[in-house]
């Protein structure tokens, strides 16, 4: 099967611009995922899709941050304005269910976007 | 969501030996994973422990978990130079708004060869 796609797969933007990352998750794959990676940090999840709606979005900085996960397929997230500190990797990721529970299923990752904000 | 603790948070050793990784939450443990992730690359999956298990066993992998101390352990026998890559474990949390995968800071491990 075709893993998770991700891109562009680096980004360099100046502060105060604005910048999209877009992932397509494996088929079939209900569930779809955005992680920020901080350099020597573990993954933090910005947001989590079931299908075409939001499961959590608790530590998505709202007022710059958006994502939107259209017809339940497709994903795309957006920084608007970026500031220094949203330099980061973003991971997309996907996951099927098991016996009806996400929880009990792997997280297929993509390759991430590697953002530097200057 | 409290981020799992890992330590050590950096390991070096020799290909041959073997490498343990520990990670503990202070929230309650259930279905725990680990994941594995090379230098520019996203996380591979290795293995999950359910929250009723408390060992297993995947190839060279071995992971325990202790529910009652909130912790668990990976295991690396006969490690490889391959092996040299950062180690995730990961929780999920129950929340009220949904459930979500918290990962621990991770363990760097080097294998010289």
């Amino acid at each position: 099967e075709a893993g998770v796609a991700q891109s562009p797969r680096y980004k360099i933007i100046e502060k105060r611009q604005s910048v999209a990352f877009w992932c397509n998750p494996i088929s079939g794959h209900a569930t779809l995922y955005w992680y920020q990676q901080i350099l020597g940090q573990g993954p933090k999840l910005l947001i989590q899709f079931q299908n075409n709606g939001v499961v959590d979005d608790s530590q998505l900085p709202k007022d710059r941050f958006s994502a939107e996960r259209l017809k339940g397929v497709d994903s795309t997230l957006k920084i608007q304005p970026a500031k220094l500190e949203d330099s980061a990797v973003y991971l997309c990721a996907s996951s099927t269910t098991e016996r009806g529970f996400y929880y009990n299923s792997p997280l297929h990752f993509g390759n991430g976007t590697r953002l530097t904000v200057t | 969501s409290q981020q799992g603790e890992e330590d050590p948070q950096a390991l070096s050793i020799q290909e041959g030996e073997n490498a343990t990784m520990n990670c503990s939450y202070k929230t309650s443990i259930n279905n725990l994973q680990w994941y594995r992730q090379n230098s520019g690359r996203g996380l591979v999956h290795l293995i999950l422990i359910r929250s009723n298990e408390r060992e297993k066993h995947s190839g060279r992998l071995r992971v325990t978990l202790d529910t009652s101390k909130k912790s668990s352990s990976l295991l690396i026998t006969a490690s490889r130079a391959a092996d040299t890559a950062s180690y995730f474990c990961a929780n999920f949390e129950f929340m009220e708004y949904g459930n979500k995968l918290v990962f621990g800071a991770g363990t760097i491990l080097r294998v010289k060869s």
